[in-house]
């Protein structure tokens, strides 16, 4: 059974900083790799999809990796805002038994910027 | 931002009453997904539609029906509630471009969330 991790579970930076977010995931086996940022009371919207023939995708300050290999991505951002706070969620696509693909999510990381 | 509804936003009911659950998209894509985030445990798969009509289970679905008449709505429904059932759930769409060797290529889009209370 595919299982999503996020380390840590909150982070608290000062802004301007550059961070790293971590995201491992227990099976390789997977078509993408997604990360998700949620704003409190919010839905979850879409940041970066890294197909799983891709090592990274960009998207202005934000930067995402996959290691499919080790099983792990990393979100990186850079010159870090107020405006990034929020929890940032990385969820991977697998195919499931019953032969459809299904997303599973990790636990999310709680990101707060310290103006 | 994707056109997807959800409602009620907030509901609070009781134990072993009926509750139904609404999201309705705008975009006329072709996968509907119900969702429910817990703390300590994410977000979590309940049910799915890859049609009209065609519905397959997730990873938790015990304790919920779900329907799909219409292209555009995606009716979750709680038989009879339990406190467990407590949650919030969220409704996603997504259109699942596939793509030779990559997968999908396409996002889900993610509705508001409904915040159900079962006492």
């Amino acid at each position: 059974k595919q299982e999503v991790t996020q380390i840590p579970a909150a982070l608290s930076v000062p802004e301007g900083e550059n961070l790293v977010l971590n995201c491992s995931f227990t099976d390789s086996a997977i078509y993408n790799l997604q990360w998700f940022r949620q704003d409190p009371g919010k839905g979850l919207t879409s940041l970066l999809l890294i197909q799983s023939s891709q090592r990274e995708q960009t998207s202005g300050r934000l930067n995402a990796s996959l290691d499919k290999s080790s099983g792990r991505s990393t979100l990186y951002i850079a010159a870090s805002q107020p405006g990034d706070s929020a929890t940032y969620l990385c969820a991977v696509e697998a195919v499931t038994d019953f032969g459809n693909e299904k997303l599973t999510f990790g636990t999310g990381t709680r990101l707060t910027i310290i103006p | 931002d994707a056109g997807i509804t959800q409602s009620p936003r907030h509901k609070v009911t009781e134990t072993g009453t009926p509750v139904t659950l609404r999201c309705h998209q705008t975009e006329n894509h072709r996968y509907m997904y119900w969702y429910r985030q817990d703390p300590g445990h994410g977000l979590r798969l309940i049910h799915y539609s890859y049609g009209v009509k065609d519905t397959d289970k997730g990873e938790v679905s015990d304790g919920y029906s779900v329907s799909r008449s219409k292209t555009e709505d995606f009716l979750l429904t709680l038989e009879s509630a339990t406190s467990s059932q407590t949650s919030v759930y969220f409704c996603a769409i997504s259109e699942s471009r596939w793509t030779s060797g990559a997968g999908n290529t396409d996002t889900q889009y993610f509705g508001p969330g409904t915040r159900l209370t079962v006492l």
